[in-house]
């Protein structure tokens, strides 16, 4: 079945880096697109970054465009989040979520979540 | 940005009895295919979300049939028919059809 392990969070202090990690397995990775939604304490969803299935494109959201990264090696089945010039508005639980949509954005598994504590 | 309005915020629902949660959007959610791109999601206590619903009406494989949603366009709604303990949650609807993809700010769902 398909599994999505997200890895890489912590605390950090405003400012400074983190890279977070997803480990896929149980499918084809390299025939999906992949998204990054994270959510803070208590809130609702943000969508934050999207990478087309063939690495070709990539797309931020407004708060982070300028400061993440997404990436994916499909030889190791792993996306990534290079998260730079950490804000306190990023601390969040952070999901790699697949996306099998063609015409659509379409989340259909979410991984466990990895939680991000920007603070000094 | 697409806004998704959910109503109400929070429900308490006595086993049994039936529960419907809103989804209002600020455009038309109707793609060009025909297929309207909303979906319904379940975040249950100290979980990741989990997808319930999509295309407005097509239920997941394994999702009870219970569970139904209807709508069209900019109004939509996710009934359950017959509430049990198992459903308490945060509800939270998306669409996929505009960039950027956007969310409900959720329904909270608990247990009389």
């Amino acid at each position: 079945q398909v599994q999505l392990v997200e890895s890489g969070g912590g605390v950090v202090q405003p400012g400074r880096s983190l890279r977070l990690s997803c480990a896929a397995s149980g499918y084809t990775f390299s025939s999906y697109g992949m998204h990054w939604v994270r959510q803070a304490p208590g809130k609702g969803l943000e969508w934050v970054a999207v990478i087309w299935h063939d690495g070709s494109k990539t797309l931020y959201g407004d708060s982070v465009r300028g400061r993440f990264t997404i990436s994916r090696d499909d030889s190791k089945n792993t996306l990534y989040l290079q998260m730079n010039s950490l804000r306190g508005e990023d601390t969040a639980m952070y999901y790699c979520v697949r996306d099998p949509g063609v015409t659509s954005y379409y989340f259909d598994n979410w991984g466990q979540g990895t939680l991000v504590t920007v603070s000094s | 940005d697409i806004d998704l309005t959910q109503t109400p915020l929070s429900l308490s629902v006595t086993p049994g009895q039936p529960a419907s949660i809103y989804c209002k959007s600020s455009q038309s959610l109707l793609h060009t295919d025909g297929k309207t791109y909303l979906y319904w999601y379940l975040q249950k206590p100290g979980q990741s979300p989990q997808l319930l619903m999509y295309e407005v009406s097509r239920r997941v494989s394994g999702v009870p049939d219970r569970f139904s949603g209807s709508g069209s366009g900019t109004d939509f709604t996710l009934k359950i028919s017959r509430v049990e303990a198992e459903d308490v949650g945060v509800y939270c609807c998306m669409q996929g059809i505009h960039h950027p993809p956007t969310f409900g700010q959720g329904t909270k769902v608990e247990i009389k």
